[in-house]
């Protein structure tokens, strides 16, 4: 149980162009997702906090309008990444937390992005 | 401020022997600690959780201690393995800070265990 997807598992887009990225529980219902960047050999860095039917909360440093969140539903939550740069590069992941509470996040297989 | 730090970024054990990893944090305010292992280019996977309020936890192979005067946790793996090769995320979460229960983790502790 406690299975979340990512996808796409990888993207090369071209600088200016936008990709979304999905994030979904399989068998559970998560009314929180979070989104994560992770640098090589860094740590995993928050991102946004994101809550189903309501507005993400994003992370001091995070640009909003840059990084659009949509938690539509229990089991999806979307990342848009518009106007990508180079700098943007990086490995995205997410992790959903059960509706019923409890404290554990379960993390999805993660999306390398490659802006050129 | 790294507010969870893993002072050893990397570890070589012996296949059989145990492993420890250490965390060390310094928000008082955490009272839930998870730790994650991560293959590269993966998700992390959950391992092992405890809360403030116990010292130990065990689960197979895995146990997690934690000192809360000394604001210090560990990872226990024995008998180390192979498949336990990998980097290893603590994680924290302050539980009384309702509707910003994020996890704040560590840098990382890259396990390489030789046969």
């Amino acid at each position: 149980g406690a299975v979340v997807s990512q996808h796409p598992s990888w993207v090369i887009c071209k600088s200016g162009t936008s990709v979304k990225i999905e994030c979904r529980s399989l068998d559970f219902q998560a009314t929180t997702m979070f989104w994560y960047r992770q640098f090589p050999k860094q740590s995993l860095m928050l991102m946004a906090t994101s809550n189903e039917g309501s507005k993400a909360t994003y992370e001091q440093g995070v640009e909003k309008d840059k990084f659009l969140i949509n938690h539509a539903s229990l089991t999806l939550s979307t990342l848009t990444v518009t106007s990508a740069h180079p700098e943007d590069s990086s490995f995205y992941i997410c992790s959903a937390r059960l509706a019923q509470g409890g404290d554990t996040q379960y993390f999805g297989p993660g999306t390398r992005l490659t802006v050129l | 401020d790294q507010q969870v730090k893993q002072n050893s970024p990397s570890l070589s054990v012996q296949e059989g022997r145990i492993s420890i990893l250490n965390c060390d944090y310094t928000n008082s305010m955490f009272d839930y600690f998870l730790w994650y292992k991560k293959y590269p280019a993966e998700g992390p996977t959950f391992l092992i959780s405890i809360s403030s309020i116990k010292d130990k936890n065990e689960d197979g192979r895995f146990t997690v201690f934690l000192n809360k005067s000394a604001k210090h946790l560990s990872l226990h793996i024995v008998p180390s393995q192979p498949g336990d090769s990998a980097v290893y995320f603590c994680a924290a979460s302050d539980r009384t800070n309702f509707g910003n229960e994020k996890l704040t983790f560590g840098t990382g502790t890259r396990l390489t265990i030789i046969p």
